[in-house]
């Protein structure tokens, strides 16, 4: 089946440094979600992505969608204690099902 | 607030039970999805409902099965429960068929088997 390989599985960085994690899949998707998660809470939708080589920002939070279809890279910039969290990329196939195949998170935590 | 509701928040249970897992979609949404996320497996794709109609499973155990109602809302069953079955059971909703096709999520059962 697919799977995602989402590095690094945790990042330990200053507050306002900038931060770049990817997502690599074993096959190609059609869509690219980036959710960040609090613990205890659900994941929320950061960014979307839909055409290959697309560059899609949402304030500090930069997302491509790589050529191939094969992988993803978020960045954020100028990072803020409140961007502690985990990130998880999932790509997603329309057009058939629509289910979400997730990595397995990058961890970040921010040091004020 | 993504607008999908998910009850209870917690609930915690013996071996052998059953218990059902509510969610509600957000306005306007047609299709569920129900996930599992645990420590070893990550956040799992269970079952997809698009308007009242399964569309599509994923790991979902026999133990587990699902509906979803004519008003949208869905349930997710778990019966026989394992110690295994502890996890993080997360809803969410999209239009459907034909897009958007961003998933938002609901704030998740912690789901406790002792």
């Amino acid at each position: 089946g697919q799977q995602l390989n989402q590095s690094p599985q945790s990042m330990f960085i200053q507050e306002g440094e900038d931060v770049s994690m990817n997502c690599t899949s074993s096959s190609i998707f059609n869509t690219w979600l980036w959710y960040k998660q609090d613990p205890g809470e659900g994941p929320v939708l950061l960014i979307a992505l839909y055409k290959a080589g697309e560059l899609t920002s949402n304030g500090r939070l930069t997302a491509q969608f790589g050529i191939t279809r094969k992988d993803s890279f978020l960045n954020i910039s100028a990072s803020i204690p409140s961007d502690v969290g985990i990130y998880f990329c999932a790509g997603q196939l329309t057009g058939s099902n629509y289910k979400l195949t997730f990595g397995k998170g990058t961890l970040l935590t921010v040091n004020p | 607030d993504s607008g999908v509701t998910q009850t209870p928040k917690h609930l915690i249970t013996a071996t052998g039970q059953r218990v059902t897992l509510r969610c509600s979609p957000r306005s306007g949404d047609l299709s569920v999805y129900w996930y599992q996320q645990s420590l070893d497996q990550g956040l799992q794709f269970l079952i997809q409902y698009y308007n009242g109609e399964e569309r599509a499973k994923g790991n979902i155990l026999e133990r587990f099965s699902a509906q979803q109602f004519p008003d949208l809302h869905s349930e997710l069953n778990l019966s026989s429960l394992e110690l295994g079955d502890s996890a993080l059971y997360f809803c969410a909703s999209s239009v459907g068929p034909g897009g958007p096709y961003e998933q938002y999520f609901g704030p998740g059962t912690r789901l406790t088997v002792t």
